[in-house]
């Protein structure tokens, strides 16, 4: 069963712009992952926020998360052609025997 | 180094058919995935393996077997391939440190039944 839902599932934006992408999840978390999918490609891991953690940046990217809602959001700034692909979050439980489980994507398209 | 690499990239199979995907990493991780991607559901995890000699059922294992004899390679197999089995096959590796599991893909495999 997939726990992540990512909203909304397509976002096409202006370059230059900022992408928000948000995903929920349902039980408990050890941490929450976002991957990005190139078209054609295998999934390349982007950030990584842990349960006790509120915010985290890696260069463009943003990520918060929210425990008590069970949510996350993405946030790309300045977004930039390159940006498009589909974008998962990935949900890491808190069960001895969890395993990493995917969203179903975003798809991100940012125009020239 | 090469991450992970999956052979064949393509193939289209009939039914019935039988074949073998190959994973190989050489990050020398632990554990390795075999999940699959259809349109509008996102990845499923089929089987995983948390080490040589090991392996587990993910949420899809009908239809499939695996094998890890050694710990770079993960092989997935059709014992008899099915058109529902039509998708993309990705096999990922990671290793697991202060309980944070970050996965590393491979290109895909993208299969075809008839």
């Amino acid at each position: 069963s997939q726990q992540g839902e990512e909203d909304p599932q397509a976002l096409s934006i202006q370059e230059g712009e900022n992408a928000t992408m948000n995903c929920s999840y349902k039980t408990s978390i050890n941490n929450l992952q976002w991957y990005r999918q190139n078209s054609g490609r295998g999934l390349v891991h982007l950030i990584l926020i842990r349960s006790n953690e509120r915010e985290k940046h890696s260069g463009r990217l943003r990520v918060t998360l929210d425990t008590s809602k069970k949510s996350s959001s993405l946030l790309i700034t300045a977004s930039r052609a390159a940006d498009t692909a589909s974008y998962f979050c990935a949900t890491d439980g808190t069960g001895a025997n969890s395993k990493l489980t995917f969203g179903k994507g975003i798809t991100l398209s940012v125009r020239p | 180094n090469a991450g992970v690499t999956q052979t064949p990239k393509f193939r289209v199979l009939k039914t019935g058919q039988s074949m073998t995907l190959l994973c190989a990493q050489d990050m020398n991780h632990e554990y390795m995935y075999w999940y699959r991607q259809d349109p509008g559901m996102g990845l499923r995890l089929i089987h995983y393996s948390v080490g040589e000699g090991t392996t587990a059922k993910g949420e899809v294992p009908d239809g499939y077997n695996v094998s890890r004899l050694k710990k770079q390679n993960f092989l997935l197999g059709l014992e008899s391939a099915a058109p529902s089995q039509t998708s993309v096959y990705f096999c990922a590796s990671s290793y697991s440190i202060e309980d944070l599991d970050i996965q590393y893909f491979g290109a895909g495999t993208r299969l075809s039944v008839l």
